[in-house]
C-alpha cells in the first residue's frame, strides 16, 4: 500500500545551519506530495506541496522537489532560524486521503 | 487562514469511561472532516472520514462502535471514545476540508488522551 518514510528525529541544529529532512514514498500512480509543519501548541499547517514530477514546492525559505526516479521529496532550507523549530510531516495523497510520515522534530538553537 | 478548533487539548480519564472530542471549523463550512490518531513515534493514521449529515466512513481496523463520530453540522464534528481503555491512549487530531482539494485541509491542534 501507499506509505511515507521520513528521517527519524529529533534533529537539532544551530541557527543559520543547512537543513535537510529526507522523505521517500511508495505509491501506486503519481500522488501529490506535501510537507506539513506543526508549531508547538498549534495544528498542522501546509508548508509546501508538489503535484507532479520535477515540481518544486517552496515557502518560507523551504524547498522540496518531487523526484519520481528516487520517489523522494526531501525538505531543505539553506539557513534555519529559531522560529523554524517545529515538527515536520511529509505526506502523500492520491485521492481524498493523506498518508503521513511519522514526523521529524526540529529544534534550532540560537 | 482558516482555523480549526479542537477541544480539549488534553484529557485524562478512567478506564471504562467515555470521552468526547470536538472539532470545529471557525470561519468556514466543512462538508468533510477527518479524524487521525498518532501513537508515539508513529505516523498519523487516518481513522475515519466524516461527512456532514451522513455516517462516517471508517478505515479498516477501526472499530466504529468504539469510536463514534458525529458530524451534525457544517462546522462541528465530534469523536467519542466509548468505554476507553489504556490502549486507547493516543494523540487524536482532526482536519476539516474547505471546499474541494487536498490543499484546503486545515488541522486542529490535537487532543492528547490518557486513559488510566
Amino acid at each position: 500500500g501507499n506509505s511515507v518514510t521520513q528521517m527519524e528525529g529529533p534533529v537539532t541544529l544551530s541557527e543559520e545551519a543547512f537543513l535537510t529532512i529526507n522523505c521517500t514514498y511508495t505509491a501506486t500512480g503519481y500522488p501529490s506530495l506535501f510537507w506539513y509543519v506543526q508549531y508547538p501548541g498549534e495544528g498542522l499547517q501546509l508548508l509546501l506541496k508538489a503535484t507532479k514530477a520535477d515540481d518544486k514546492g517552496s515557502n518560507k525559505g523551504f524547498e522540496a522537489t518531487y523526484r519520481k526516479e528516487t520517489t523522494s521529496f526531501h525538505l531543505e532550507k539553506g539557513s534555519v532560524q529559531v522560529s523554524d523549530s517545529a515538527v515536520y510531516f511529509c505526506a502523500q495523497g492520491g485521492s481524498e486521503k493523506l498518508v503521513f510520515g511519522k514526523g521529524t522534530k526540529l529544534t534550532v538553537n540560537p | 487562514g482558516a482555523v480549526v478548533s479542537q477541544h480539549p487539548s488534553r484529557v485524562i480519564c478512567k478506564s471504562g469511561t467515555s470521552v468526547k472530542i470536538e472539532c470545529r471549523s471557525l470561519d468556514f463550512q466543512a462538508t468533510t472532516m477527518f479524524w487521525y490518531r498518532q501513537f508515539p513515534k508513529q505516523s498519523l493514521m487516518l481513522m475515519a472520514t466524516s461527512n456532514e449529515g451522513s455516517k462516517a466512513t471508517y478505515e479498516q481496523g477501526v472499530e466504529k462502535d468504539k469510536f463514534l463520530i458525529n458530524h451534525a453540522s457544517l462546522t462541528l464534528s465530534t469523536l467519542t471514545v466509548t468505554s476507553a481503555h489504556p490502549e486507547d491512549s493516543s494523540f487524536y487530531i482532526c482536519s476539516a476540508r474547505e471546499g474541494t482539494g487536498r490543499e484546503k485541509l486545515f488541522f486542529g491542534s490535537g487532543t492528547q488522551l490518557s486513559v488510566l
